[in-house]
């Protein structure tokens, strides 16, 4: 039973174009949300986070989206680069729980 | 400013092994996490480590798993008689504090492969 979900495996887009990535939950209790970015061979890396009080939290070219209503939350990287190319996980975690629940995660390529 | 280390990067063992992976958290940071990445699968929960209280072990799937904390520091994660479907990545966290704004820090995660 997946409380969080990334529905896409995969996403290609072209450099300096907008990259979207999307994650569903079912817990409406989760309290904060997170994204992890993560290259081959290393540990994901925290990028951003939102408190579920919010609907948008915005640092340099990410920005994450929060829709209470759908359970939904997305990424947008705007512009995006060759760098940004790596796998991108969704994770929620309860205030009273240290621990943190990660979707399957979305592997973005960014093509030159 | 060492980041979180495990060892060892890689390890293949024969089904029926027991194998040990290694933790080495951030010099003072007090909360100590194992995580598991299964094929295709977002990482998953195993056990939690905070200063000197009880562990979390929700999370370890069967009892041929357990792990220890030595010390406040170095985390040894222990699979016994390893299963195939053990294969994963074992990813290991540390954060300074336990809560929603401290940030959990990853090492680069150990790679299991039973055969």
């Amino acid at each position: 039973d997946q409380q969080v979900k990334q529905n896409s495996p995969s996403l290609s887009v072209q450099e300096g174009r907008i990259s979207i990535l999307n994650c569903d939950y079912t817990n409406s209790m989760f309290d904060y949300f997170l994204w992890y970015k993560k290259y081959p061979a290393e540990g994901p890396t925290f990028l951003i986070s939102i408190s579920s009080i919010k609907d948008k939290n915005e640092d340099g070219r990410f920005t994450v989206f929060l829709n209470k209503s759908a359970k939904h939350l997305s990424l947008h990287i705007v512009p995006s680069q060759p760098g940004d190319s790596a796998v991108y996980f969704c994770a929620a975690q309860l205030d009273s729980s240290y621990k943190l629940i990660f979707g399957s995660g979305t592997r973005l390529l960014v093509r030159p | 400013g060492a980041g979180v280390s495990q060892s060892p990067s890689n390890k293949v063992t024969e089904k029926g092994k027991d194998v040990e992976l290694r933790c080495d958290p951030i010099s003072g940071h007090t909360a100590l996490y194992w995580y598991r990445q299964s094929l295709g699968q977002g990482l998953e929960f195993l056990i939690y480590f905070q200063g000197n209280s009880a562990p979390d072990k929700s999370g370890l799937p069967s009892d041929r798993f357990s792990a220890e904390r030595t010390g406040g520091s170095v985390s040894t994660l222990t699979i016994q008689r390893t299963q195939q479907e053990d294969s994963a990545v074992y990813l290991c966290a540390s954060s300074l504090r336990t809560g929603a704004d401290y940030e959990q820090y990853f090492g680069p995660g150990t790679r299991l492969t039973v055969t």
